[in-house]
């Protein structure tokens, strides 16, 4: 079936290094990819998702490149902020008309110390 | 104001009690889920409601049982709740089916414990 593989469950930076967070998926189809981010006590919201048109998606200065040949839509970011301690899902949902259904992977927990 | 509200926030039952765990949004959402999350496991999804009455399983729905009466509301019932179902249930909505938007609004979590 289709899924999301997040290899990180823990990662602890020092503030100002880059960040990447590993996402790689399987589908039948070409699926959508997304990510959420969960600050501590707080419900999740969506990030990034990603372009058709090989457009980069960027806020908050996190981007992600969509690539089909390798299966993968890796988070990064090029500073680390104290701010940026979360956790962070990879989501997978496909095309239209065929369910809106969006599978999370198991998620990454970024701790930034100073 | 979009929001999606849960009730409770905090519960705490005993094994074998039922439990209601209900969630509102005040979108007119056609789509509303629940998913549960556990360390390790991320966020699985439970059931998914495309409209009133139109159900269907997730990925992980033995033990549990939903209603959707109204669009607005979106109820998850534990007949007989087993101690591994201690979890934080998340309720959350979409604006359009079968679009693949991804853009889910998710409310506060409803964190139950099961004694």
């Amino acid at each position: 079936g289709d899924s999301v593989t997040q290899t990180e469950g823990l990662v602890t930076l020092t503030e100002g290094l880059p960040v990447m967070l590993n996402c790689t998926y399987q589908s039948t189809y070409s699926p959508f990819l997304f990510w959420y981010v969960q600050h501590l006590n707080e419900a999740p919201k969506l990030l990034l998702k990603s372009f058709t048109d090989n457009k980069r998606p960027e806020h908050q200065g996190f981007h992600a490149t969509l690539h089909k040949s390798s299966s993968s839509f890796h988070l990064q970011k090029s500073s680390a902020q104290l701010s940026d301690s979360a956790l962070y899902y990879c989501a997978l949902t496909l095309p239209q008309g065929t369910g809106s259904k969006l599978s999370f992977g198991k998620g990454a927990k970024l701790t930034v110390s100073p | 104001d979009m929001k999606v509200t849960q009730m409770p926030r905090y519960l705490i039952k005993r094994m074998g009690e039922n439990v209601l765990l209900e969630c509102g949004q005040d979108m007119s959402h056609e789509t509303m889920y629940w998913y549960r999350q556990d360390p390790g496991l991320g966020l699985q999804l439970i059931y998914i409601s495309y409209d009133v009455d139109s159900n269907s399983e997730g990925d992980i729905p033995k033990g549990y049982r939903v209603s959707r009466k109204k669009r607005e509301h979106f109820s998850l019932i534990l007949d007989s709740a087993k101690t591994n179902q201690t979890s934080v249930y998340f309720c959350a909505s979409s604006p359009r089916r079968d679009r693949g938007t991804g853009q889910l609004y998710f409310g506060e979590g409803s964190k139950l414990t099961v004694l």
